[in-house]
């Protein structure tokens, strides 16, 4: 079945630490996105990419970084600058950039602080 | 960043209740609007796409219709059942220099009692 794999599940971050989200999608999708999610908030656009070795920043990039190196993956590194990690982290793609189809989402990882 | 407010917040029916949520956004640069379904531990799931001012979408019990002129798309759900409870998102889509983004709305939670 194509769709979207996100890893791990549940991530704990220690003070000072990296930490790389992982995202998978085996849907041919030349888009993909990285959402946060915080209690009470809409998702928000951490990063996203439209084609292989490019990459934008969203609403919220600071503290963050990510590669596209190849088609089917998308990682997100959560970078000690960030001060805030602790929320839900979404993975999305679509095919078109999103004008006519939807985006197809992972099953997200929750990230917390030790 | 445009907003995308929707509501109510939350809804509590009763099984066989018909219900109706609002989303608001930005008139100005509409491209497309998206809602998508999410249940709990699982990920979000499209219901519609929706670009043209007018349009109506139906998928079984649910429908959402689109004012693309005053910001505005309700969606609605005939004859609620229990395993519609779920979050309920829209988000607009904004063209950006390098591609395009959704902006999400927080939610509207709905819980069907049976």
């Amino acid at each position: 079945d194509g769709g979207i794999t996100q890893s791990p599940k549940y991530l704990f971050r220690k003070e000072g630490q990296n930490v790389t989200l992982s995202c998978e999608q085996n849907l041919n999708h030349d888009a993909m996105y990285w959402y946060r999610q915080d209690p009470g908030q809409g998702l928000r656009l951490i990063y996203y990419s439209q084609i292989v070795n490019d990459f934008q920043k969203g609403d919220i990039a600071e503290g963050y970084s990510v590669s596209r190196e190849k088609k089917e993956s998308f990682p997100l590194t959560v970078t000690s600058a960030q001060k805030n990690p602790t929320a839900f982290y979404l993975c999305a793609s679509s095919g078109d950039r999103g004008k006519y189809q939807p985006q197809h989402f992972g099953d997200g990882t929750r990230l917390s602080i030790l | 960043i445009l907003n995308v407010e929707q509501s109510p917040q939350s809804l509590h029916v009763q099984e066989g209740d018909s219900t109706n949520f609002t989303c608001s956004f930005p008139s100005s640069n509409f491209y497309a609007l998206h809602w998508y379904r999410w249940e709990t531990a699982k990920s979000p799931e499209a219901l519609f796409v929706m670009t043209l001012n007018g349009d109506e979408k139906k998928k079984g019990r649910i429908s959402a219709t689109l004012n693309t002129k005053e910001g505005y798309s309700y969606l609605y759900i005939k004859g609620s059942q229990p395993e519609d409870s779920a979050t309920y998102l829209c988000a607009s889509l904004t063209l950006m220099e390098y591609g395009n983004k959704l902006v999400f709305g927080a939610g509207t939670i709905l819980r069907v009692k049976s």
